[in-house]
C-alpha cells in the first residue's frame, strides 16, 4: 500500500538556519504530495503541496519539489525563524479519498 | 467562517463507557474524515465520508462508529472505551479526495482510564 517515511527528529536549529526535512514515499501511480504543519497546541494546516512529477510548492518561505524518479518530497526553507517551530507532517494522497501521513519531525528553532 | 469544528476539546472516560465526539464544516465540502493521533506514528484514518450518505473504513476503524447526519456534521461513536484508544481525534474535511487540500479541527484530547 500506499506509505510515507520522512526523517525522524526531533531537529534543533538556531535563528536563520537552513531547514531540510526529508521525506519518501511508495505508491501505486501519480499520487500528489502535501507537507502539512502543526503548531504546539493546534490541528493540523497545508504548508505546501504539488499534484505532479517536478512541481514546486511553496508557502512562507518553504519550498519542496514532486521528484518522481527518487520518488522524494524534501522540505526547505533557507533561513528559519523562531515561529517555525512546529510539527511538519509529509503526506501522500493517490486517486482516492485515503492520506497517508508519516510519523511527524519536530523542528525546535532556537532564538 | 469557523472551518472545522470539533467538541470537546477534552475528555476522560473510563474503561467501558461510552461517548460520542462532534464535527462540523462550514465549507459546503463533500468529503469528511476522522483520523487519530498517537505519538511517532502519524495520523491514521478511523473512517471517512466521501460524500453525504456514505462512510467507509479506514486504517483503524475497530472500535470505532461513524454517523454522516448531513452534509455539515460528521460524528464519531466509541461504543466501549479502552485504554488503547487514548489518544488525540481530528476531524477534517475537503471538497474531495486524491488532490484536494483537507482542512482540519483542533482536535480532542482522549483519556480513557
Amino acid at each position: 500500500g500506499d506509505s510515507v517515511t520522512q526523517m525522524e527528529g526531533p531537529v534543533t536549529l538556531s535563528e536563520e538556519a537552513f531547514l531540510t526535512i526529508n521525506c519518501t514515499y511508495t505508491a501505486t501511480g501519480y499520487p500528489s504530495l502535501f507537507w502539512y504543519v502543526q503548531y504546539p497546541g493546534e490541528g493540523l494546516q497545508l504548508l505546501l503541496k504539488a499534484t505532479k512529477a517536478d512541481d514546486k510548492g511553496s508557502n512562507k518561505g518553504f519550498e519542496a519539489t514532486y521528484r518522481k524518479e527518487t520518488t522524494s518530497f524534501h522540505l526547505e526553507k533557507g533561513s528559519v525563524q523562531v515561529s517555525d517551530s512546529a510539527v511538519y507532517f509529509c503526506a501522500l494522497s493517490g486517486n482516492d479519498y485515503k492520506l497517508s501521513f508519516g510519523a511527524g519531525t519536530t523542528v525546535t528553532v532556537r532564538a | 467562517n469557523a472551518g472545522v469544528t470539533q467538541t470537546p476539546k477534552f475528555q476522560v472516560l473510563k474503561t467501558g463507557q461510552s461517548m460520542t465526539l462532534q464535527c462540523a464544516q462550514d465549507m459546503n465540502h463533500n468529503s469528511m474524515y476522522w483520523y487519530r493521533q498517537d505519538p511517532g506514528m502519524g495520523l491514521r484514518l478511523i473512517y471517512y465520508s466521501a460524500s453525504e450518505g456514505t462512510t467507509d473504513k479506514g486504517e483503524v476503524p475497530n472500535g470505532y462508529n461513524v454517523s454522516r447526519l448531513n452534509k455539515r456534521e460528521f460524528s464519531l461513536r466509541l461504543e466501549s472505551a479502552a485504554p488503547s484508544q487514548t489518544s488525540v481525534y481530528f476531524c477534517a474535511s475537503s471538497e474531495g479526495g486524491g488532490f484536494n487540500t483537507q482542512y482540519f479541527g483542533p482536535g480532542t484530547r482522549l483519556t480513557v482510564l
